[in-house]
């Protein structure tokens, strides 16, 4: 079993449509959250980043962590056409620099 | 402007050749690490480096090898003995207090 699972997609949405992306991990020690996007052949871009528990809220984005269900999401309000990327969440445990990754979620938004 | 490069974009490997990677930042971030990404994986890391003349070896070293001798450059070499080269390689940097990395743009390796 993997140390983060994150369903691959594609997902695909109409411009508008609220996103729900998520990971859920095994990992009781990880405390530190990231949302990574990256576009075609480009390098990951942070875009969200969390402290234990709760939820983060920066423009369309909000990134939610549930430390006691081992389950993370990212929300993308009034999704857009240049959302369309893949979403990788990443993980860490405090003190520690190793970042454990999902395997990515691709998402398009069509006009 | 403050950023991580990496060249060359592209890069193609004949058999039995070594290849190497160059990165470089200009963030005055101690740490710097290596990624390997292939389709459906996710991210691997290859190196890290957590100070200059020092490095570990991640989940998947074999067949390549790095050198940190100045803060800002971490090149990374593809050995021959690594005999599945082909994917995306990333390169990251960050501030040891900080949890956060920061990439690169990547260099995509082929085999001919």
């Amino acid at each position: 079993q993997k140390e983060v699972e994150q369903d691959p997609g594609p997902l695909s949405v109409p411009e508008g449509a609220i996103v729900s992306l998520n990971c859920t991990y095994s990992n009781s020690a990880f405390q530190y959250f990231m949302w990574y996007r990256q576009y075609s052949r480009k390098g990951p871009e942070l875009l969200m980043y969390t402290y234990s528990s709760g939820n983060k809220e920066d423009g369309r984005f909000t990134a939610q962590v549930d430390k006691s269900s081992k389950y993370i999401s990212l929300f993308i309000r009034d999704s857009q056409p240049s959302d369309s990327a893949t979403y990788l969440c990443a993980m860490r445990a405090g003190g520690y620099n190793k970042l454990i990754f999902g395997a990515g979620t691709r998402l398009a938004v069509h006009p | 402007d403050g950023g991580i490069t990496q060249s060359p974009k592209y890069l193609f490997r004949k058999e039995g050749q070594n290849v190497t990677l160059s990165c470089e930042q200009n963030l005055n971030h101690d740490a710097m690490y290596w990624y390997r990404q292939d389709p459906g994986q996710g991210l691997r890391l290859i190196y890290y480096s957590q100070i200059v003349n020092d490095f570990q070896k991640g989940d998947i070293a074999e067949g390549y090898s790095v050198s940190r001798e100045k803060k800002e450059s971490f090149p990374l070499t593809v050995t021959s003995a690594q005999k599945n080269p082909t994917a995306f390689y990333l390169c990251a940097s960050s501030r040891l207090e900080q949890e956060t990395q920061y990439f690169g743009p990547g260099t995509r390796l082929l085999v001919l």
